[in-house]
């Protein structure tokens, strides 16, 4: 049983660059989560999807950021247009259903210079 | 707004001492409460979990306790060990209205067992 994956594991950008990160659920998760943490801070909720299906975002998420879960298997997050702000840990978690557990990947560490 | 707080930044105990973590919440529709341990550079992992029709779950060294009524909720490890050393998250969810079942995360609480 393999646990939730992501890559990569680290991003150095400069400000203004694109970057895009990849999460791979537990196999037969359908539900997908994005989180984001920062320094001395605990994980906030970014956005979630049921399926295929995005059904929450999180004002944190401005317009900058897209998530896309194609097929309901592997999602992607993209950060257009990175702002030093961005740097952070993003964290993707997957369970099966409501009142599971959330099981968390290793997170992609991005540093925006 | 915090709805979930961890105040104790950091915690030390002694080897083989109890360690007690606590967390408060200010929501009343969060019926679900986990708590995590990360250490640094990794994603959480997943500790041990307590759905409010309860108020005690244990596992191995690991309890968790609920008073609902004061909207608090504590993690105890006993016997500490210096493996337990990380940083622990207590988190809730608002399973039963909620279709997303989003966690709400504590700012964490660093936990430091000494030898």
């Amino acid at each position: 049983d393999t646990g939730v994956s992501q890559n990569p594991r680290h991003k150095i950008t400069k400000r203004g660059q694109n970057v895009t990160f990849r999460c791979d659920p537990i196999s037969e998760h359908n539900r997908l989560y994005w989180y984001r943490q920062t320094l001395g801070q605990g994980p906030e909720f970014l956005t979630y999807f049921q399926n295929e299906a995005q059904l929450e975002k999180s004002r944190l998420l401005s317009d900058r950021f897209s998530a896309e879960r194609p097929k309901g298997s592997f999602s992607t997050l993209e950060i257009q247009r990175t702002e030093q702000g961005d740097s952070a840990m993003y964290l993707c978690a997957s369970r099966r259903g409501l009142g599971d557990t959330q099981y968390f990947g290793p997170g992609t560490r991005l540093t925006v210079l | 707004d915090q709805q979930v707080k961890q105040n104790s930044p950091s915690l030390s105990v002694q080897e083989g001492r109890i360690s007690i973590l606590n967390c408060d919440y200010t929501n009343s529709m969060f019926d679900y409460f986990l708590w995590y341990k990360k250490y640094p550079a990794e994603g959480p992992t997943f500790l041990i979990s307590i759905s409010s029709i309860k108020d005690k779950n244990e596992d191995g060294r690991f309890t968790v306790f609920l008073n609902k009524s004061a909207k608090h909720l504590s993690l105890h490890i006993v016997p500490s060990q210096p493996g337990d050393s990380a940083v622990y998250f207590c988190a809730a969810s608002d399973e039963g209205s909620s279709n997303t079942g989003k966690l709400i995360f504590g700012q964490g609480t660093t936990l430091q067992v000494k030898p």
